[in-house]
């Protein structure tokens, strides 16, 4: 069983449109994370959620709006996609929030990646 | 911005041990390095990571100079599959929480 997965892998539109990007864990983990990875290969973290409730929100245009009906479950919709959101999307999963309690596990669980194109 | 530097890209011949360096001298005293790879066309994938101590599990270990000021990844018998894009990454507190800050990572091409 995939641990992680997104949905759609490939995802080709036309500047202007709305298009949501799904993802869902099944570890049990309490956290859920979507990252950016452009061109240049960096990964930059988008948002992150903590059972249900956003804890990190980076400056990210407000075109961009994730949603976490539960746990196990974080979606991305952008709305008037533009050229420059062509990118893979990675959403991942942690036990927890990075050092909650002390804790010190950095293990984070990626999906597969979904690659988004801007025409 | 990130807060590691590594080289772009390194070579290993298969078998051999591979040691992958990475910089973190703006590191500060209760920031975690960690190391991630990313094999083409999948998500990152989680090695190994520490503060002080070296470490070792059974895909790595992880030297950190006594400065902490860099450490090394070493891969002890690397494979063909061991070919992708190994990130060096520090955990640091911004914003109200702990983050990773990813790099732009080091290519290693094992060579048969």
């Amino acid at each position: 069983d995939t641990a992680v997965s997104q949905t759609p892998k490939y995802l080709v539109t036309q500047m202007g449109n709305d298009k949501s990007i799904k993802c869902e864990q099944n570890l049990g983990h309490d956290t859920m994370y979507w990252y950016k990875q452009d061109s240049k290969k960096f990964l930059k973290i988008m948002f992150s959620y903590n059972n249900k409730e956003l804890i990190i929100n980076e400056t990210v245009p407000n075109r961009f709006s994730p949603k976490s009906p539960d746990k196990a479950h974080l979606n991305l919709h952008i709305n008037s996609l533009e050229l420059g959101d062509s990118a893979v999307y990675f959403c991942a999963s942690s036990p927890y929030p990075q050092g909650a309690g002390g804790k010190t596990t950095g293990e984070l669980f990626f999906g597969e990646g979904s690659r988004l194109t801007v025409l | 911005d990130a807060k590691t530097t590594q080289p772009t890209s390194m070579d290993c011949a298969e078998g051999r041990a591979a040691n992958l360096p990475c910089n973190h001298s703006t590191i500060s005293g209760n920031e975690y390095v960690y190391w991630y790879r990313q094999i083409h066309s999948q998500g990152p994938q989680y090695i190994i990571h520490g503060l002080k101590n070296n470490e070792t599990n059974e895909m790595a270990s992880l030297i950190i100079t006594e400065d902490r000021k860099s450490s090394t990844l070493i891969l002890p018998h690397a494979t063909l599959r061991d070919t992708a894009v190994y990130y060096c990454i520090v955990r640091a507190y911004m914003d109200s929480n702990y983050q990773l800050i990813w790099g732009a990572g080091t290519k290693l091409i094992i060579k048969p």
